[in-house]
């Protein structure tokens, strides 16, 4: 399958608590998102790489959301320190960027739980 | 920033024929994105449009107008099948950001 995935599908954790969140996108992509969604909401972005370099990252994540791609292919989404408010599905996209095509082909996502 | 509009839930009957609305203000417009999402699923796409027109893929069809900010998804012969949520989504800006709206959940009833 060379699709995008990512990793875990589903986190359960406690208050306070870091997470991580990987993402591998189909390889020859140059361009990673991360989007958050929750329950009746369309995809809210978060943050987005052209190969290694983050553009551009949401107003709305506080500084206890961190993203990486140190090498320009897989990526990885950190929180520090967990809300309740934290809990949604994080979807990672991918797309090439070639000035014919931008279809985003979107991951199954992580469905992070705080409890 | 960038402000998309679309109406927040649509019913339809089997075999008829639904529009989706898409309304958006944004400055550097480079194109405008319509993708499907079932319940607990992914994002899939169905279109992308970027000069004014109708694009017509199957039983989908995509239209834009870009002096008027505004789009729309035609689906024909409805299925229920096609009972999901509808997304529209804008690429903008000098790092031609994607920006998704809210969606539209689309019930086809019998």
């Amino acid at each position: 399958d060379t699709g995008v995935s990512q990793n875990p599908r589903h986190k359960i954790t406690k208050r306070g608590q870091n997470v991580t969140f990987r993402c591998d996108p189909i390889s020859e992509h140059n361009r990673l998102y991360w989007y958050r969604q929750t329950l009746g909401q369309g995809p809210e972005f978060l943050t987005y790489f052209q190969n290694e370099a983050q553009l551009e990252k949401s107003r709305l994540l506080s500084d206890r959301f961190s993203a990486e791609r140190p090498k320009g292919s897989f990526s990885t989404l950190e929180i520090q320190r967990t809300e309740q408010g934290d809990s949604a599905m994080y979807l990672c996209a991918s797309s090439l960027e070639d000035g014919r095509a931008y279809e985003q082909y979107f991951g199954p996502g992580t469905r992070l739980t705080v409890t | 920033g960038q402000n998309i509009d679309q109406p927040t839930e649509m019913t339809a009957t089997e075999g008829a024929i639904v529009q989706i609305n898409c309304t958006y203000q944004t400055s550097g417009f480079n194109g405008l994105f319509w993708y499907q999402q079932h319940a607990g699923e992914a994002p899939t796409f169905l279109s992308y449009n970027v000069l004014d027109g109708l694009e017509e893929k199957g039983r989908f069809s995509s239209f834009l107008s870009r002096s008027k900010g505004y789009s729309y998804l035609l689906l024909k012969e409805l299925q229920m099948k096609d009972s999901a949520s509808y997304l529209c989504a804008v690429r903008a800006g000098g790092y031609q950001k994607v920006t998704f709206g809210t969606g539209t959940k689309l019930q086809v009833i019998p």
